[in-house]
């Protein structure tokens, strides 16, 4: 069975532009979940979505957004780039109900 | 909100030996609590996890138990091996579901020869 696939794996992008990054569940799972993480603040919850809608949500600016489509897929976009985005962001997905989170192995961004 | 903590930041031991991280929780309300090992350049992979009706759980080599009335989970690896070389996270969710986790800040574990 396929794991989680996130693309792209690096990106690099100047302050100010936006970016989306996209996630593939794993076949079955439902409910998709994106992380942030840096050496700074650590691994961090943006947001989890579940048949199309947002189920949850984490404590960052309206500039991080995500959809979920009906196969399940999800996407996420940052709006307006700040240096601080930079940041390794992981997509995870589940089962329904308390399910244990399987991660993909992440988009590497980078904003110069 | 929920905070975890997690100790040590770094833990040397020699192949064979054990090794134990510990966490503590701030949110009683907190049931979930799952333990990830993250490789350089691969997300965390689930490597066990415990739900608080439960007060211990193995899985061959590797354990952990917790303790609600101290809010504080451990991580238990028995008989190490170089490829357990790796970051280690904790994490506990307090929502009811297991997609928001509040995660530690990570034990780098480096098994030496």
């Amino acid at each position: 069975k396929a794991g989680v696939t996130q693309t792209p794996r690096y990106l690099i992008k100047t302050r100010g532009q936006q970016v989306t990054l996209s996630c593939s569940p794993i076949s079955g799972h439902r409910s998709v979940s994106w992380y942030q993480q840096t050496p700074g603040q650590g691994l961090q919850f943006l947001f989890e979505y579940f048949s199309e809608t947002q189920r949850n949500k984490g404590n960052f600016p309206g500039r991080f957004s995500g959809r979920q489509f009906s196969n399940s897929r999800s996407e996420m976009n940052v709006s307006t780039l700040e240096l601080g985005d930079s940041a390794l962001y992981l997509c995870a997905s589940s089962l329904p109900y308390n399910s244990p989170l399987h991660f993909g192995n992440g988009t590497r961004l980078t904003v110069t | 909100g929920e905070n975890v903590e997690q100790h040590p930041s770094t833990l040397s031991v020699q192949e064979g030996d054990s090794a134990v991280i510990k966490c503590t929780y701030s949110d009683s309300a907190s049931n979930y609590f799952p333990w990830y090992k993250q490789e350089l350049g691969k997300g965390p992979q689930l490597i066990i996890d415990i739900r608080s009706n439960v007060g211990e759980k193995k899985d061959q080599r590797i354990a952990v138990t917790l303790n609600k009335t101290a809010k504080h989970f451990s991580l238990h690896i028995t008989e190490t091996q170089p490829e357990d070389s790796a970051v280690y996270f904790c994490a506990a969710s307090a929502t009811g579901t297991a997609s928001k986790l509040t995660f530690g800040t990570g034990t780098r574990l480096q098994v030496t020869l």
